[in-house]
């Protein structure tokens, strides 16, 4: 989606938090701001979304900067299971179906 | 819970051919959506049901893709007279009505990968 921006691609250490940037400079007030993974040869997967507030739940954390502009993901402990193209959405709630992904980040998680 | 599945998992087919891609959703999930992977590409919208309303067709490449969705609950995508480009994987995902919950999210079945020789 042309309305983020990611890094190509980024390394983590196994077990240390891997910290996921994404630049939604454009965003507006009532776009959320959504991840999710690819694992190799499987379907995407829904991580985490968030408005405003930092979220978390049981795979990542979501901090969102004061003007929204970006926000990182946490994985707070990697494991190599990881090792995912990570993609980072801005999207309206309700109408707003058509999922659109960029090219995402690469995310390799390593021994 | 169960999630999205699909079969076949892989699928293997001729020029020519017509091939039927199967999808079951979350059970409860009145929004089904297929979308298609090309290799190196990003994720490309096809179809959109939602409960009885009339579908959304408008990312159907050609008229040789048609889906259905019987019961409102399980869902086939047909591809006629498939050509090489079809080649790619082809994505179900289900959800809560858009709109009705503001933390209504897609869910992704495994996929079908599609191989037009």
């Amino acid at each position: 989606d042309a309305k983020t921006t990611q890094p190509t691609s980024m390394d983590c250490a196994e077990g240390r938090a891997a910290n996921l940037p994404c630049n939604h400079s454009t965003i507006s007030g009532n776009e959320y701001v959504y991840w999710y993974r690819q694992i190799h040869s499987q379907g995407p997967q829904y991580i985490i979304h968030g408005l405003k507030n930092n979220e978390t739940n049981e795979m990542a954390s979501l901090i969102i900067t004061e003007d929204r502009k970006s926000s990182t993901l946490i994985l707070p402990h990697a494991t190599l299971r990881d090792t995912a193209v990570y993609y980072c959405i801005v999207r309206v709630a309700g109408n707003d179906y058509k999922l659109s992904f960029g090219a995402g980040t690469t995310v390799t998680v390593r021994a | 819970g169960a999630g999205v599945s699909q079969s076949p998992s892989n699928k293997v087919t001729e020029k020519g051919k017509d091939v039927e891609l199967r999808c079951d959703p979350i059970s409860g999930h009145t929004a089904l959506y297929w979308y298609r992977q090309s290799l190196g590409q990003g994720l490309e919208f096809l179809i959109y049901f939602q409960g009885n309303s009339a579908p959304d067709k408008s990312g159907l490449p050609s008229d040789r893709f048609s889906a259905e969705r019987t019961g409102g609950s399980v869902s086939t995508l047909t591809i006629q007279r498939t050509q090489q480009e079809d080649s790619a994987v082809y994505l179900c995902a289900s959800s809560s009505p858009p709109g009705t919950s503001v933390k209504e999210t897609q869910y992704f079945g495994p996929g079908t990968r599609l191989l037009v020789l």
